[in-house]
């Protein structure tokens, strides 16, 4: 049991360039998320998804798209990557995304833009 | 609007020593709060959480929690701190729709010194 799995671990983009981060868990769960952390700022909720085939906006949703295809993977893309967008990637996921549920994180994508 | 705070950037205290890492809350409706723990290099480790029911909250490596209602206060105790506590802690509440989002404070870094 892997938990949630980020890859990669590392990365680093000229500005305009595109790339996709993979997540996946293998603990059947419904609810997924994508944050990114930057010193001083906690994580903040990029998109999400309730569901196999469903996603969401979050707090801080531009310049970032995702796809929910299957239920256990949940892929964030850059399309053309600025250097705001320099930081730390983390995936989570929860159950049932209810009020008790307990969200579980990846290891992180840390992401460099040049 | 929900928020969290945690007003110190930074705690130290001595090995042994008891430790706080504070917290307090907005939310509309009942709080659902959690806590976390990022070592270096790697993603959030859920401590604990509280839901409802006895205000003290018990979780992992022996931390506790207090929930307070009237101060809209979290904070996390523990009655002696390990030099291997030395982390960046987060606390997050629960927004209340049923999206399970969560809004995390800002974090803390908590140094243990021997």
């Amino acid at each position: 049991n892997a938990g949630v799995t980020q890859t990669p671990k590392f990365r680093v983009l000229k500005t305009g360039q595109s790339m996709t981060l993979l997540c996946a868990q293998d603990m059947n769960h419904e609810y997924m998320y994508w944050y990114r952390q930057d010193p001083g700022m906690g994580l903040r909720l990029i998109h999400y998804s309730v569901g196999e085939g469903t996603t969401a906006k979050g707090e801080v949703p531009d310049g970032y798209n995702v796809s929910r295809l299957k239920k256990q993977n949940f892929l964030l893309g850059l399309e053309s990557a600025a250097p705001s967008q320099t930081s730390v990637y983390f995936c989570a996921s929860s159950s049932q995304g209810g009020h008790s549920d307990t969200q579980y994180f990846g290891p992180g994508t840390r992401l460099t833009v040049l | 609007a929900q928020s969290v705070a945690q007003p110190e950037d930074q705690v130290n205290v001595a090995e042994g020593n008891p430790l706080t890492v504070k917290c307090t809350y907005s939310v509309s409706g009942n709080p659902y709060l959690f806590w976390y723990v990022q070592y270096p290099n790697r993603g959030l480790q859920f401590l604990l959480k509280y839901i409802t029911g006895d205000n003290l909250v018990k979780g992992s490596y022996g931390f506790e929690a207090e929930f307070n209602k009237s101060q809209t206060s979290f904070h996390l105790k523990k009655p002696s701190a390990l030099v291997s506590d030395s982390a960046l802690y987060f606390c997050a509440v629960r927004a209340s729709s049923n999206t399970g989002k969560l809004i995390f404070g800002q974090g803390t870094t908590l140094q243990v010194k021997p």
